[in-house]
């Protein structure tokens, strides 16, 4: 059962901000939202996390709702190093730690590829 | 500091053999979680190890199997090698249960991975 929704594929042009949405109606209480990036023939790199509201670092902003139900990477700015992969991840509530029953198989989903050009 | 090393970087192997794949994580990591990523299917959860037990699995046969030591070094074995073998292998480590739901948890660093092709 797929836990995360994101687009495909986008497209923008350098110097543009791209919004990322991601769509998890059936987060728990508990559970936070991570963001990561992925470059071909790559490990995907870790962006940003968050749990409520708006949090910023220096590569990105991640906007929550108050439901939660959904939650939007913002990157400002772009440039054609930002061509990649990226992929949302939230709890999983299918299996989970074989010892206390808790956590996530941590899906990744099939992310969104995004495509900077000039 | 150095990050999570997986080692060999690419191998090819035939039908039938069994292959070794190693993962070094962050030091003072203890969670070490590995992946399959092919086109078809994507990034696929395999298995997490934390403190030398294996704490979450996924959906793959028993062919595939892993353990970690006491340095937090883990390795996964695929034995009886199929075709649809062939993908990126991938490691990430974490200080905390990346399974779990503390602040923290699935904020992985992974390796460059290892890419296995069977013939």
């Amino acid at each position: 059962l797929a836990k995360t929704t994101q687009p495909i594929s986008m497209d923008s042009y350098e110097g543009q901000e791209v919004n990322i949405t991601c769509s998890h109606n059936n987060i728990a209480t508990n559970d936070y939202i991570t963001w990561y990036q992925q470059f071909p023939s790559q490990g995907p790199r870790f962006i940003i996390q968050g749990y409520k509201t708006k949090v910023t670092n220096e590569v990105a902003s991640l906007f929550i709702p108050a439901d939660r139900k959904s939650s939007t990477l913002s990157l400002p700015r772009v440039s054609l190093s930002d061509t990649a992969v990226y992929y949302c991840l939230v709890g999983d509530m299918d299996g989970g730690d074989l010892l206390t029953g808790g956590g996530n198989k941590l899906t990744f989903g099939t992310g969104t590829q995004l495509k900077v050009e000039l | 500091k150095a990050g999570v090393t997986q080692t060999p970087r690419y191998l090819i192997k035939t039908r039938g053999q069994q292959v070794t794949l190693s993962c070094s994580p962050i030091s003072g990591h203890r969670s070490v979680s590995w992946y399959q990523q092919t086109p078809g299917q994507g990034l696929q959860f395999l298995f997490e190890y934390f403190s030398e037990t294996q704490r979450n699995k996924g959906n793959f046969p028993g062919r595939f199997s892993g353990r970690q030591f006491s340095n937090s070094r883990s390795e996964m074995n695929v034995s009886t090698l199929e075709l649809g073998d062939s993908a990126l292998y991938l490691c990430a480590s974490s200080l905390v249960l990346a399974g779990g739901r503390s602040a923290g948890a699935n904020v992985l660093t992974f390796g460059a991975g290892s890419r296995l092709t069977v013939l």
